[in-house]
């Protein structure tokens, strides 16, 4: 198993311009999670999905917009990248209560 | 919401001592209290992790301790060695249960000197 697979890992944007952070797991999880983790501040939860079809906010959503079509891939995407928006972003999965499972990560860059 | 509060922010040790990290939480439903180790450049990896029901969690050098009352639980890592140099991540889960979100605190950055 691959585990969870995040692309790109290293990306540069000007502010303004629309991107998508993929995300794609094979272990079968349901759940399914965005983080993003800056200096000092922890991972901090940007959207979430419980199951194909359903998804809902973390704590820092706005920006950013998901959406999950299948089981396996839950992209992130930003329609108008800002320089606060420069940030590692973690997507992470698990199956039921247990552990949560990350990618290696994606680090990205708003001019 | 729920909010995990970590402490210290830098933590410095001799190689051989202990260490001890602690986080408080506030929502009192909370009851899946997970640890997560980050290397430099790396992915967070879990460590070892606790439920409400349990007090105490040993795996080999290192537990975990959980004071429901209080909200707060604690990471010890005995007998520190070089490689245990990392950020540690405490969370705690908001909901419980399968659809539970981990809510983490702000990390601590452990320096293990040789």
């Amino acid at each position: 198993n691959a585990g969870v697979t995040q692309t790109p890992k290293f990306q540069v944007l000007k502010t303004g311009q629309s991107m998508t952070l993929q995300c794609a797991q094979d272990m079968n999880h349901e759940y399914m999670s965005w983080y993003r983790q800056d200096p000092g501040m922890g991972l901090r939860l940007i959207h979430y999905s419980v199951g194909a079809g359903i998804t809902d906010q973390g704590e820092v959503p706005n920006g950013y917009n998901v959406s999950r079509s299948t089981t396996e891939d839950f992209p992130l995407r930003l329609l108008s990248a800002a320089p606060s928006q420069t940030s590692v972003y973690f997507c992470a999965s698990r199956r039921g209560p247990g552990e949560l499972f990350f990618g290696e990560g994606s680090r990205l860059t708003v001019l | 919401g729920e909010n995990v509060e970590q402490h210290p922010s830098t933590l410095s040790v001799q190689e051989g001592d202990s260490a001890v990290i602690k986080c408080t939480y506030s929502d009192s439903a909370s009851n899946y209290f997970p640890w997560y180790k980050q290397e430099l450049g790396k992915r967070p990896q879990l460590i070892i992790d606790i439920r409400s029901n349990v007090g105490e969690k040993k795996d080999q050098r290192i537990a975990v301790t959980l004071n429901k009352t209080a909200k707060h639980f604690s990471l010890h890592i005995t007998e520190t060695q070089p490689e245990d140099s990392a950020v540690y991540f405490c969370a705690a889960s908001t909901h419980g249960g399968s659809q539970g979100n981990l809510i983490f605190g702000k990390g601590t950055k452990l320096s293990v000197k040789p």
